[in-house]
């Protein structure tokens, strides 16, 4: 069976201070990796995608960075937070597209 | 209804009531999945109905969708508390890798 692993759980980080969040999905090779964010009441909106090793495609700027340095891993950073950007973080992966969306436990960030 | 930029509509209804929310799509789809999110949790799929089918059903829950008017909706019969949750329409774009989700429905059931 497949799992998607996304830490941290939580972090409170300062304004202007870096940011590493990580997910990892076992079980399923060469998945498709998203990674989405949702304000506090809010809807989930698409940053990025990967469909292989090493290419990442932006869907919206929130100077936010994506990478994928392993076929099971993706790493969403950037290197000064903003307030915008608390939120809950949410890394997602599906096994091709037009299909279902299996979502990780989701990050909380909250920027002070 | 939702989409997009809308803000999350809030709804809340008695046990044992029926309700249906909806949702408008902008993009040609062949599909539309439902997924509903419990609070400090990811999203999960609950129903999916393709572009060839009307109508679906999966215990309480009925699923239509309209292509020619690009709305699908999401109808739970005899609404549980534990049907209280986050509902959110999803559509991938053809094409693409673009999965876009539309503006969600914050759901009360009260006992």
């Amino acid at each position: 069976a497949q799992t998607i692993h996304q830490w941290p759980v939580a972090e409170i980080k300062a304004v202007g201070s870096p940011l590493s969040l990580g997910c990892t999905i076992k079980g399923k090779s060469s998945p498709n990796l998203y990674w989405y964010w949702q304000a506090t009441g809010g809807t989930l909106q698409q940053l990025f995608y990967s469909i292989t090793v090493g290419q990442v495609e932006s869907v919206v700027q929130l100077n936010l960075s994506a990478s994928r340095p392993k076929d099971d891993q993706f790493i969403l950073s950037t290197e000064k937070l903003l307030l915008s950007h608390s939120g809950f973080y949410l890394c997602a992966w599906s096994p091709t597209r037009n299909t279902e969306v299996f979502f990780g436990k989701g990050t909380r960030l909250t920027v002070v | 209804s939702q989409w997009g930029e809308e803000n999350l509509q809030a709804l809340s209804i008695q046990e044992g009531e029926d309700v249906t929310m909806n949702c408008s799509y902008k993009t040609y789809t062949t599909v539309v999945h439902w997924y509903r999110q419990d609070s400090g949790r990811g999203p999960a799929l609950i129903i999916l109905i393709r572009s060839n089918e009307r109508e679906k059903r999966s215990g309480r829950l009925r699923a239509t969708l309209d292509t020619s008017s690009q709305s699908s909706s999401l109808s739970i019969t005899a609404a549980q508390c534990e049907d209280t949750a986050v509902y959110f329409c999803a559509t991938p774009y053809t094409g693409n890798y673009k999965y876009v989700f539309g503006a969600g429905t914050r759901l009360k059931v009260i006992a």
